[in-house]
């Protein structure tokens, strides 16, 4: 069975810092890999889609990887700032259409 | 505006007493599922389905049905609901693609956060 684990759990920065948040997987049999963000009291919104074929897409300020040999995908926030707080999940897709969550990194970034 | 859309938004209800979220989306996809979210689990997949009349298992399906008679329309029914279900819900929904569902993006709902107490 798949299972999705996301170092740290939480982060605090000051604001301007670059950031790398991280994804790792135990299962590479895998179709793609998301990247959301989920506000307080609100649905998750899709970040960054990488397929299994790609290694990385960007989007803006984010750039996220992704090493299928290794089950790691890496979610990299450049300058960051305060409405970066979010905390942010990713998402694998396997066995056709299932998909396996990890438990998310809370981001504080701080004026 | 294209969306998922959920009701109720918050549900407090008691152990036994049936109950269903409703799910719709506008934007004619063809692939929904729902989701519930616990502190320190993440997102967990209950159901899921690739079209109408066509629905399937998730990870934690135990103590749940759903329907899908419309396209737009994906319910979530607790027959007879448990504290242990006491969560937050999600909806979502994708559109159909190359390579058979595989290359798109999901769209959630806001979420149900339902109590049983």
């Amino acid at each position: 069975k798949q299972e999705v684990t996301q170092i740290p759990a939480a982060l605090s920065v000051p604001e301007g810092e670059n950031l790398v948040l991280n994804c790792s997987f135990t299962d590479s049999a895998i179709y793609n890999l998301q990247w959301f963000r989920q506000d307080p009291g609100k649905g998750l919104t899709s970040l960054l889609l990488i397929q299994s074929s790609q290694r990385e897409q960007t989007s803006g300020r984010l750039n996220a990887s992704l090493d299928k040999s290794s089950g790691r995908s890496t979610l990299y926030i450049a300058a960051s700032q305060p409405g970066d707080s979010a905390t942010y999940l990713c998402a694998v897709i396997c066995g056709f259409n299932k998909f396996y969550f990890g438990s998310g990194t809370k981001l504080n970034v701080k004026p | 505006e294209a969306q998922v859309t959920q009701n109720p938004r918050y549900l407090i209800t008691v152990t036994g007493k049936k109950l269903t979220v409703t799910c719709s989306q506008n934007m004619n996809h063809e692939y929904m599922s729902w989701y519930r979210q616990d502190p320190g689990l993440g997102l967990r997949q209950i159901y899921y389905s690739m079209n109408v009349e066509v629905t399937d298992k998730g990870d934690v399906p135990e103590g749940y049905k759903v329907s899908r008679k419309e396209k737009r329309n994906f319910p979530l029914i607790l027959e007879s609901p448990s504290p242990n279900q006491t969560s937050l819900y999600f909806c979502a929904s994708r559109p159909p693609g190359l390579g058979a569902f595989i290359d798109n993006e999901q769209f959630f709902g806001p979420g149900t956060r339902l109590t049983v107490l």
